[in-house]
């Protein structure tokens, strides 16, 4: 079967330093790969998504990179936090991007930027 | 521009009874609706889905509905269950992308 891990659960970061959060997918091949970032009292909103290795599309401008350096290995990154960064980043997987096909969710990072 | 709203944030419902989650678009070229689950500290679980040229789609005590001329969905969970207790997300699918809502908390009461 397939699972998500994500890592680490929580993270307590100082301004302007900076950021690695790492997703990994097992159990399938050629996920479609996605970065999602949710804030107090909002929905989830879609930060990057990938179809494969080293193709990477950003869906909002912000201060945020996200890299596929592997097949089932998805990083989020920053080179200096800004408080407005502090949320909760979930990464997921799909199979394809067509519609109908659920995306499957890690558990998540909680980021604290103080 | 919010195309998918939960206007209710919070639901109160006596176990054994119908909870029902609401959600309304805007945009008439979405093609999937997708229910998710998510409990504190954890990633979000999916539940049901129903595709644009249905009506209904039912899993069990999970049953969703679509009204596509009022642009709503909705979610019925019957019977209730303690362990349903959780925030609910309704999602629309374009293209594989999802734009979710804000969700709503539900509480099922013993």
């Amino acid at each position: 079967s397939q699972t998500i891990h994500q890592w680490p659960a929580t993270l307590v970061q100082p301004v302007g330093s900076p950021l690695s959060l790492e997703c990994t997918v097992e159990g399938t091949s050629n996920p479609n790969l996605y970065w999602y970032r949710q804030a107090a009292g909002r929905g989830l909103q879609l930060l990057f998504y990938s179809v494969g290795i080293g193709q990477i599309s950003s869906e909002v401008p912000q201060n945020l990179s996200a890299s596929r350096p592997q097949d089932r290995q998805f990083i989020l990154s920053s080179k200096k936090l800004l408080l407005s960064d502090s949320g909760f980043y979930l990464c997921a997987w799909s199979e394809t991007r067509t519609g109908g096909q659920p995306q499957h969710f890690g558990d998540g990072t909680r980021l604290s930027i103080l | 521009d919010q195309q998918v709203k939960q206007n209710s944030p919070s639901l109160s419902v006596q176990e054994g009874r119908i909870s029902i989650l609401n959600c309304d678009y805007t945009n008439s070229m979405f093609d999937y609706f997708l229910w998710y689950k998510k409990y504190p500290a954890e990633g979000p679980t999916f539940l049901i889905s129903i595709s644009s040229i249905k009506d209904k789609n039912e899993d069990g005590r999970f049953t969703v509905f679509l009204n596509k001329s009022a642009k709503h969905l909705s979610l019925h969970i019957v019977p209730s269950q303690p362990g349903d207790s959780a925030v609910y997300f309704c999602a629309a699918s374009r293209g594989g992308k999802l734009i979710f809502g804000q969700g709503t908390e539900l509480s099922v009461k013993p």
